[in-house]
This record gives structure tokens, C-alpha cells and sequence, in this order.
């Protein structure tokens, strides 16, 4: 089973549109971090949350962590082209050995110009 | 600002033999961890490594060993190597003193072919 169940695993958008990802636990999350992942590219580190209810806004990106930190959310604002990729959200469980990252099945984007 | 370095970025073998993966980790970063990702997978923990002592063990097969060296870079051993251990290989760093550990930094991969 996932611990981190992602949602939609595919979301095609025409350019201009808004769009929110999920991320869903019923493990507590010490933290929890989004990165964007291109083809046969490395991870990058988008943003991490760390306090219940945090909100963090990366220019069009706004990110959620729920109070419970058990989930969290990316919202994109009209979504541009350059926004396509694939989206991971990753964890450190609070009852796990620290560091180690559970990895969300990403969520796969793909803007329309 | 220097990113994670890992070499070699390709890596081509054939079955049963050994690959040897390195990854040298942002400056002043102490921690390094290791995650394979298959094709369409979401990257899955390895190992990791604190001041050059192993902090955790994720899924690793007992025929991969690590370790991370004095200069804090780090080497993934592989033998006896599989159809199945072709991937994506990963490295991340993080700085455990920072207070920010969990941030991890990954590298570009290696990508890593058993024929």
C-alpha cells in the first residue's frame, strides 16, 4: 500500500487554467516537502512544509500543509506550459527514522498552450 | 549555488557484474542519502549517511553496500548486478546541523543499465 496516496495521478490543462494536487496519509508527517521532476532528471525541491496548517506561496504555486499533517495540497494559479512536469510530494514520517522519505506516485501535469 | 554532483550520469553493464556510483554532496552538507527509482516508480530509500556512519537502511539488497568518506562524498557498490537493478539512481544531501535535515537536495541520477 502507499502511504502517500497522490491525486490525479494525470491532469491535462489548457494554459491559464488552476489546478490543485493532493497528497493524502493517515500518517503524521513531521514534514513534507513538493518537488518537480523532469525526464530522467533529479528531483527539485519546490518547497517544504513543516507546521500544521502552513500556507507558502512560490510566486503561481500555493502550498498547504493540514492541520493534522496528514496531507497537503499544491494549487497552481493559470497554469502556463512551463509549468508541465511531474509533481512529487515526499515525507518524513514522525514515527519514522528521520530522513528517510516516503515518496508519493506524483502527480503527472501537462499544459496546453 | 553547487547542486549534488554524481557520476557517472550513464552506466551500462551486463548481468553479474559490479558498478560503483558516486556522489559528491552540496558543500558543507553532512548527509547523504541514496534512492532508486524504476522506470515510471516514485524513487525508493536506499541508505543514508550521517558524518560518514550509516543513519538508516531503507530497501537495499544485501548485494549493494555504501559508505561516505571523509570528504563526505559518498559510493553506491553494487554486485552481482540484476535485470532489475536497472534505474534511475539517486542522491540527496542534506545538512543535519542546519536544523533543516529534512530538506533533501537531489542529484541529476545515475542512470544505470543491466543488459
Amino acid at each position: 500500500t502507499q502511504l502517500l496516496e497522490q491525486s490525479p495521478q494525470f491532469l491535462s490543462i489548457q494554459e491559464g487554467e488552476n489546478l490543485t494536487v493532493y497528497c493524502n496519509s493517515s500518517s503524521v508527517f513531521s514534514s513534507l516537502q513538493w518537488y518537480r521532476q523532469e525526464p530522467g532528471e533529479g528531483p527539485v525541491l519546490l518547497v517544504t512544509v513543516v507546521t500544521g496548517g502552513e500556507v507558502k506561496k512560490l510566486k503561481r504555486l500555493t502550498f498547504q500543509f493540514g492541520d493534522a499533517r496528514k496531507d497537503s495540497s499544491l494549487h497552481i494559479t493559470a497554469a502556463q506550459p512551463g509549468d508541465t512536469g511531474l509533481y512529487l510530494c515526499a515525507g518524513e514520517r514522525e514515527d519514522g527514522s528521520q530522513g528517510n522519505l516516503i515518496f508519493g506516485k506524483g502527480t503527472k501535469l501537462s499544459v496546453k498552450p | 549555488a553547487a547542486g549534488v554532483i554524481q557520476s557517472p550520469r550513464h552506466l551500462i553493464k551486463e548481468k553479474r557484474e559490479t558498478a560503483t556510483l558516486k556522489c559528491y554532496p552540496i558543500p558543507r552538507h553532512d548527509t547523504v542519502y541514496w534512492y532508486q527509482q524504476g522506470p515510471g516508480q516514485d524513487p525508493q530509500f536506499l541508505i543514508s549517511f550521517y558524518e560518514k556512519m550509516q543513519s538508516d537502511k531503507g530497501s537495499i539488497p544485501d548485494r549493494f553496500s555504501a559508505q561516505q568518506f571523509s570528504d563526505y562524498h559518498s559510493e553506491l557498490n553494487m554486485s552481482s548486478l540484476e535485470l532489475g537493478d536497472s534505474a534511475l539512481y539517486f542522491c540527496a544531501s542534506s545538512s543535519g546541523t542546519s536544523g533543516r535535515a529534512y530538506e533533501q537536495f537531489f542529484g541529476p541520477g545515475t542512470r544505470l543499465t543491466v543488459l
